[in-house]
């Protein structure tokens, strides 16, 4: 089993609807959750980034936290052709290995006009 | 700031030579991670470091790897010799830990082939 997973794509959702990404992962003592976004070509980007079960909202982007199950995701509302793009999700420990992320393999996003 | 800075942008080569690639991770940042992504295996933890220091290198694939930080503005990653199956983009990225963020900062990565 990968220490990250993420649904596997590619993803396809008309303009203007939600886009749903899913990340699951292994150690329980993961601390800190991120998004990143890399365009074709491009190097990773950091989109968001939670640490608190819950929801956290930034714009059109909507990350979701739940330790117990171990499960983080991404909502992408009202989306663009601009978002399509591969998202990874990314784990960390935080304290004990203080900055060292666990990466996904990716869900490659497309948004059709 | 120019973000982090990463040479050669492309790299052609030949098995068997020795490839370097270097990083200028961002001024005050005390974590340099380097990275590896292929289509098949993902973005893949090589080693990093902190405070020029390597912490954790059991990403790097074998011996013919090897990198260094000799101050906190500069990394290089060595291969040698170079073989086919390490053709890859290879990425920097530094993050500055701040009360527990450890967002990471990528650089533009260096697409290496090699032949």
């Amino acid at each position: 089993q990968k220490e990250v997973e993420q649904n596997s794509g590619p993803l396809s959702v008309p303009e203007g609807a939600i886009a749903s990404l899913n990340c699951t992962y292994s150690d329980r003592g993961s601390q800190s959750f991120f998004w990143y976004r890399q365009y074709s070509g491009k190097s990773p980007e950091l989109i968001m980034f939670i640490y608190s079960n819950g929801d956290k909202e930034d714009g059109r982007f909507t990350a979701q936290l739940n330790k117990a199950s171990q499960y983080v995701s991404l909502l992408i509302r009202d989306s663009q052709p601009s978002d399509s793009a591969t998202y990874l999700c990314a784990v960390s420990r935080d304290n004990t290995n203080a900055g060292k992320s666990t990466f996904g393999d990716g869900t490659t996003l497309t948004v059709k006009p | 700031d120019a973000g982090v800075i990463q040479s050669p942008r492309h790299e052609v080569t030949e098995m068997g030579q020795e490839v370097t690639l270097r990083c200028k991770p961002i001024s005050g940042h005390d974590y340099l991670f380097w990275y590896r992504q292929t289509m098949m295996r993902g973005l893949e933890l090589l080693i990093y470091f902190n405070n020029n220091v390597p912490i954790d290198d059991s990403g790097m694939p074998e011996d013919r790897f090897s990198a260094k930080m000799p101050n906190a503005s500069f990394s290089t990653l060595k291969i040698q010799p170079s073989e086919p199956r390490d053709s890859a983009v290879y990425f920097c990225a530094s993050s500055y830990r701040d009360r527990g963020s450890n967002e990471q900062f990528f650089g533009p990565g260096t697409r290496l082939t090699v032949l």
